[in-house]
This record gives C-alpha cells, structure tokens and sequence, in this order.
C-alpha cells in the first residue's frame, strides 16, 4: 500500500463549481502537507502549504488537512477554465528529508 | 526571478550513450532533489541532497549519478542510459528539506532509443 494515496480522476466540473481534491495517508508521522498544480509539459507549481491540522485559505483556495483522519483537501471556489490541471498533494515528515506525492488527479473545468 | 532551471528542455538520445542533465537554483537553497514523472506511477525520487557534497539516494537511484559541488548546480548523469530511462525528469529544490516546500523547474523529457 501506497503511503499517500489520490484518486487519478479525472474530475470534469462546469466552470463556476466548487472543486474538492482529497489525498489519504497512512503514516501519522506526516506533519507538512502541500498541494502542488501541474499543467501540461510544465513543472509542479506550489498553491498550498500547510503545517498540522487545520485550514488555510488563499484567495480561491483552502486547503484542509484532518490529521485524526489522515486526510488532506483541496477545495477550489468559483472554478475557472484556466484551473483545469493535474493537482498533486505532498507531504513529509518532521524527521528525514523525503517529500512523498500522491499520483495526482485530473481536473477538467468546462467554459 | 526566483526558479530552478533545467536544461535541455527535450533530449532525444540513444543508448549507452552518457549525457548529463544540468540543474541550477537562484534561492540560495539548501535542498535539491531530482525525481522522473511517469504516467501511472506519479513522481519518484531519484537522487536528493542536502548539502554541498552531500547526496542520498531516493527511491529509484539505479543508473543515475549526481554531484553537488557548488550549493546552486546538481546535475543529474546517466552514464549508460537505457530505453526504461525514457521518463519526464523535474528537479526541484527547497530552504530547508522537508520543513519546506520544494520548488520545481520545468522539466527535462528524455527519450532513449
């Protein structure tokens, strides 16, 4: 079983929509946790980080990790076109220096 | 402009024939890190470090090498590259390792014939 896991999607939505992303863990050792977007032939660009439980917020974007879960969201408000990417979540751990990705999911917004 | 730079952005090779893809960061970062994309199979680490002459291996460190003699370069060398090499390479780098996030350059896609 993967460390950190991620439904690979895709995920089609209308533009305007409110847009759910969501990583599972297995290792409560995880205390950062970040979600990273990736278009198409670029590199991951970082949109959250977030230390322990909580949320965060973004303009557009909260990021909501439940530690108790083990279980981290990324919720998209007002979905635009451009927001059509592949979005990865990451997390490590307070000890070693190894980040660990989930596989990623697809995201579709449809004008 | 604070990034990572890669190059080349597209390498066609074939193999056995060794190359050597280059990596700097302008951040002043202690960290960098080089992993391959593939589709199914998400990112893999391949070769980190944390410091100047400082390297560890990550998941799937078979046929790479890495060097870091000056903090902002961390080349990636495949000495002998195969077809199974064939892969989207990233490297990125961070402050501080894994108490903070990594930065990603653009990408390397590498085909080996």
């Amino acid at each position: 079983q993967k460390e950190v896991e991620q439904d690979p999607g895709p995920l089609s939505v209308p533009e305007g929509a409110i847009v759910s992303l969501n990583c599972t863990y297995s290792n409560s050792a995880f205390q950062y946790f970040m979600w990273y977007r990736q278009y198409s032939r670029k590199g991951p660009e970082l949109l959250m980080y977030t230390y322990s439980s909580g949320n965060k917020e973004d303009g557009r974007f909260t990021a909501q990790v439940d530690k108790s879960s083990k279980y981290i969201s990324l919720f998209i408000r007002d979905s635009q076109p451009s927001d059509s990417a592949t979005y990865l979540c990451a997390m490590t751990k307070n000890t070693g220096n190894q980040f660990y990705f989930g596989t990623g999911t697809s995201l579709t917004v449809i004008p | 402009e604070a990034q990572v730079t890669q190059n080349p952005r597209y390498l066609i090779t074939v193999t056995g024939k060794k190359l050597t893809v280059t990596c700097s960061q302008n951040m002043n970062h202690e960290y960098m890190s080089w992993y391959r994309q593939d589709p199914g199979l998400g990112l893999r680490q391949i070769y980190y470090s944390m410091n100047v002459e400082v390297t560890d291996k990550g998941d799937v460190p078979e046929g790479y090498k890495v060097s870091r003699k000056e903090k902002r370069n961390f080349p990636l060398i495949l000495e002998s590259p195969s077809p199974n090499q064939t892969s989207l390479y990233f490297c990125a780098s961070s402050l501080y390792g894994s108490h903070s996030p990594l930065h990603f350059g653009n990408g390397t896609r590498l085909t080996v014939t």
